[in-house]
């Protein structure tokens, strides 16, 4: 059965602070993995890594896909309080869907 | 610039009961699903669609109906409301299977 998971869970963190998202999978076929940002309803679109990118950045944000060890890591540099959010993982493999991750809720306190 | 948009945004409903969640798009994406999220499980698939009169299981069909006739709506029937669908609703749209999914706003569904 595909899987994801994330960790941490829950994150708290000061402003300025740099953080790392991990999320690791087990899927078989592998296609793509996102990330995504949700707020408060909608979650909106922030990377998608496939073998042939594999690594992506935007502004403070980055994220890296290690296809060997299964995993991707998703940084985020300089912390606002605006990065408060919890951050999706989905793993999406050739003829099926996508499967997401748990979540990790991050806190940036000011 | 409308893209995904889902009605309602809240909706209560007895045990029982049944109703439609409405979901368009406006992109004239050929792949269409829905999700449900609830505490600490993520999102998991209901239904899905790969184009117009094309429909499927996902992870927990149960309890839910879809069809697909044309490529803009995709509506998810709930046949007779159960507290364990008090839940979070979203439908994603994406240009094919396996591209960027793109996300309505929710609607948030408690059945009593």
């Amino acid at each position: 059965e595909d899987k994801v998971v994330q960790s941490p869970l829950s994150l708290v963190v000061h402003e300025g602070d740099t953080v790392t998202l991990n999320c690791s999978y087990e899927v078989t076929n592998f296609r793509s993995l996102l990330w995504y940002k949700q707020e408060k309803k909608a979650p909106t679109f922030l990377f998608m890594l496939t073998s042939s990118g594999i690594e992506k950045k935007s502004g403070r944000l980055s994220s890296i896909l290690d296809k060997k060890e299964l995993f991707s890591i998703l940084n985020i540099t300089a912390t606002q309080t605006g990065d408060s959010a919890v951050y999706l993982c989905a793993v999406g493999n050739y003829g099926q869907n996508f499967v997401f991750g748990p979540g990790t809720r991050l806190s940036v306190l000011p | 610039n409308a893209g995904v948009t889902q009605t309602p945004k809240f909706q209560v409903l007895k045990t029982g009961q049944s109703m439609t969640l409405q979901c368009a798009q406006d992109m004239n994406h050929e792949y269409m699903s829905w999700y449900r999220q609830d505490p600490g499980m993520g999102l998991r698939l209901i239904h899905y669609s790969v184009g117009a009169g094309i429909t499927d299981q996902g992870e927990v069909p149960n309890g839910y109906n879809v069809s697909r006739s044309t490529t803009e709506d995709f509506p998810l029937r709930l046949l007779s409301a159960a507290p364990s669908q008090t839940s979070v609703y979203f439908c994603a749209s994406s240009q094919t299977e396996g591209e960027k999914l793109f996300f309505g706003s929710g609607t948030q569904l408690s059945v009593l």
